[in-house]
């Protein structure tokens, strides 16, 4: 069965430096996808970032990138010159048969000033 | 913005009651999927539609109801309403093809039963 695991219920990190958010996923399917959602205060998700099983290359999208280590199963988002405004929930999600999504539990992310 | 709307955003009904939660999909996305975000279970994928027809079913209980109509809008029914039930519930659509089909989400309806 598909599971994705977050192990850091919350996360402080300083203003402009770098953090890491953990995830790592179990699964027999050979290709899936990968996401990070963001999840501010006000309720939305917001689309981050995605790396398909295939991909060679670990994706970057501005200021976010994944750490994608196949054999490990991990799919780390690595948030760069981190801002007041990342402030928020993390979610870490994998699609499977046909699209549908499943959802890590999450990692709060403070940022300090 | 995400291109996915949901209506109403916030809904506040009695015990046993019913209601009805509407998303409209991004347009020319076919597939449209519902999620529950409670405290207790986090984010669950409920049901997924696609051009109309059920695709996929997840953690729905027989209490709750889905369709997709002709204009790809989706409508999700709630009924004989528990306090169980109170939570953020999520639409999203993808569209049809491979690759990179990520799911862009609407706001959510935030339903509080009382």
């Amino acid at each position: 069965a598909q599971k994705i695991t977050q192990t850091q219920p919350g996360m402080f990190v300083q203003e402009k430096e770098a953090v890491t958010l953990d995830c790592t996923y179990d699964t027999s399917d050979q290709s899936y996808g990968l996401f990070w959602y963001k999840q501010p205060s006000s309720g939305e998700m917001i689309f981050l970032i995605y790396q398909g099983s295939y991909d060679e290359q670990n994706a970057t999208e501005g200021r976010y990138s994944l750490n994608f280590q196949k054999a490990r199963k991990s799919a780390n988002l690595v948030i760069s010159a981190s801002q007041l405004g990342d402030s928020a929930m993390y979610f870490c999600a994998m699609r499977y048969q046909g699209g549908k999504l499943i959802f890590g539990q999450g990692t709060e992310l403070s940022v300090k000033p | 913005d995400s291109g996915v709307t949901q209506t109403p955003k916030h809904l506040i009904t009695a015990t046993g009651q019913r209601v009805t939660l509407r998303c409209s999909p991004r347009s020319g996305d076919l597939s449209v999927y519902w999620y529950q975000q409670s405290l207790d279970q986090g984010l669950q994928f409920l049901i997924q539609y696609y051009n109309g027809e059920e695709r996929a079913k997840g953690n729905i209980l027989e209490r709750f109801s889905a369709q997709q109509f002709p204009d790809l809008h989706s409508e999700l029914n709630l009924s004989s309403l528990e306090l169980g039930d109170s939570a953020l519930y999520f639409c999203a659509s993808s569209p049809k093809g491979p690759g990179r089909t990520e799911a862009f989400f609407g706001q959510g309806t935030r339903l509080t039963v009382v």
